[in-house]
């Protein structure tokens, strides 16, 4: 299995903070990894995928980059609404994972 | 758009098998792969596997000896099975959608999530 890790595991911020979270594929995985945020008793929602690719109506302040096992998400400017948990997962190959999860958290 | 809601007991026995059914509406289950995600209370999302529509399956190892996915064309749904479940299988369960992100696209995603079902496992 290919294994994600996830820095910092929690951060706090301000509003209007610029945020990086990291996540490191333990193999190369090329590009195929997503970026996913999750509020508090609400499923997961689609970020981002292939690595810099922003889905369907994820406003512009969110970004990610990064290849092979380096991958970062930034959120530039970060809203009152972007409080929340955020979870890096590959899709290079199956079992499908997920990193364990980066909190973000008020300052 | 497609929609998924998972359904099934919110409370299972140990050694009992735990068994839940995710409907798809808004679209057909003949396209794409269907995946189960589960989350334990207050920790992060573990995948349990996927099926494809004509009934193709790929289960995460951790869980395979214990898990059956199956897919009901006519009913535009798809199932979980778990058996000899223990308090560890205690999470919110939940449906997802596993696309590409084109027609010749490799780029796989879960863009579409059910809201999730707790199942919590005790006698």
């Amino acid at each position: 299995d290919i294994q994600m890790t996830q820095s910092p595991s929690s951060l706090s911020a301000y509003v209007g903070d610029r945020v990086t979270i990291t996540c490191r594929a333990s193999q190369s995985i090329s590009t195929y990894l997503n970026w996913y945020q999750q509020k508090s008793g609400k499923a997961p929602k689609l970020l981002i995928y292939a690595a810099s690719s922003l889905h369907s109506g994820v406003p512009s302040r969110f970004s990610g980059s990064g290849s092979g096992t380096d991958f970062t998400l930034t959120i530039s400017g970060l809203q009152p609404e972007d409080f929340a948990i955020y979870y890096c997962q590959q899709s290079y190959s199956t079992p499908r994972t997920f990193g364990q999860g980066t909190k973000v958290e008020f300052k | 758009q497609v929609q998924l809601q998972e359904s099934g007991p919110g409370l299972v026995k140990p050694s009992e098998p735990l068994s839940l059914t995710c409907a798809v509406s808004g679209g057909s289950i003949s396209s794409y792969y269907w995946s189960w995600i589960r989350q334990p209370p207050g920790k992060g999302l573990e995948w349990i596997g996927y099926i494809y529509y004509t009934g193709t399956t790929t289960y995460n190892p951790s869980l395979k000896s214990r898990v059956t996915i199956s897919v009901d064309t006519s009913k535009n749904d798809f199932s979980l099975r778990l058996t000899s479940v223990t308090a560890a299988d205690t999470a919110v369960y939940y449906c997802a959608t596993d696309r590409a992100a084109g027609t010749n696209s490799f780029y796989y995603y879960m863009d579409v999530w059910g809201k999730g079902t707790t199942v919590t496992v005790s006698s």
